[in-house]
């Protein structure tokens, strides 16, 4: 059974970059017919979707933040990432990696991990 | 961006009493190939979300079949036909037939 793990700094400051790995254990990230998510959710509001990568490197994002996102995959060390740029508190939230696939986009979770962005 | 909406908010429930949950899109979730791209997640307390329904009525492995899905086009319904204490939590719908995934806003399930 895939099991997704987030992991990266908690703190961020101000107009930096937030960046996380997400690692993939009990399945390869090179498997053919899945896609790989980031989802985050701020305290006290819904989930957002941020955006996927799919194994063949190409990339949605949501319209909302893909002038400030970046998530790629490094097939050797089965794990994917999220980069997100330019960070106001408005970006604190936990953060979430998913897998999923045709059937369906969102099945796997990661546990989550907290991001707060503050001076 | 389609919208999600989530009705009730919060609901209390007595162990063993059935509970609905209502969700409905802003635009039809019926794709051209048939399927209908409705989701039912369940965030536990302290925990990530966990899949529950798939495409409207389909239970994902290891769900319960006390769980429930229904519905179609725009309106959807998540019933749980006997609460259990396991149940508590937030509930989630998801649509995923256009870009940007988006979710409904959550309803609270607790136990009286």
């Amino acid at each position: 059974q895939v099991q997704l793990q987030e992991s990266g700094p908690g703190l961020v400051k101000p107009s930096q970059t937030l960046s996380l790995t997400c690692s993939v254990s009990g399945g390869s990230i090179s498997s053919g017919g899945y896609n790989w998510s980031w989802i985050r959710q701020p305290a006290g509001k819904r989930l957002e979707w941020i955006g996927r990568i799919y194994t063949s490197g190409s990339t949605n994002y949501n319209p909302s933040l893909k002038s400030r996102v970046t998530i790629s995959v490094d097939t050797s060390k089965n794990q994917f990432s999220l980069k997100l740029s330019s960070v106001t508190a408005a970006d604190t939230a936990v953060y979430y990696c998913s897998r999923g696939d045709s059937v369906v986009v969102v099945a796997a979770w990661g546990q989550g991990t907290l991001v707060t962005v503050s001076s | 961006d389609i919208v999600m909406t989530q009705t009730p908010l919060s609901l209390s429930v007595t162990p063993g009493q059935p509970a609905s949950i209502s969700c409905k899109s802003s635009q039809s979730l019926l794709n051209s190939d048939g399927k209908t791209y409705l989701y039912w997640y369940l965030q536990k307390p302290g925990q990530s979300p966990q899949l529950l329904i798939y495409e409207v009525s389909n239970r994902f492995s290891g769900v319960p079949d006390r769980f429930s899905g229904s519905g179609s086009g725009t309106d959807f319904t998540l019933k749980i036909s006997r609460v259990e204490a396991e149940d508590v939590g937030v509930y989630y719908c998801m649509q995923s037939i256009q870009l940007p995934l988006t979710f409904g806003g959550g309803t609270t399930v607790e136990i009286k």
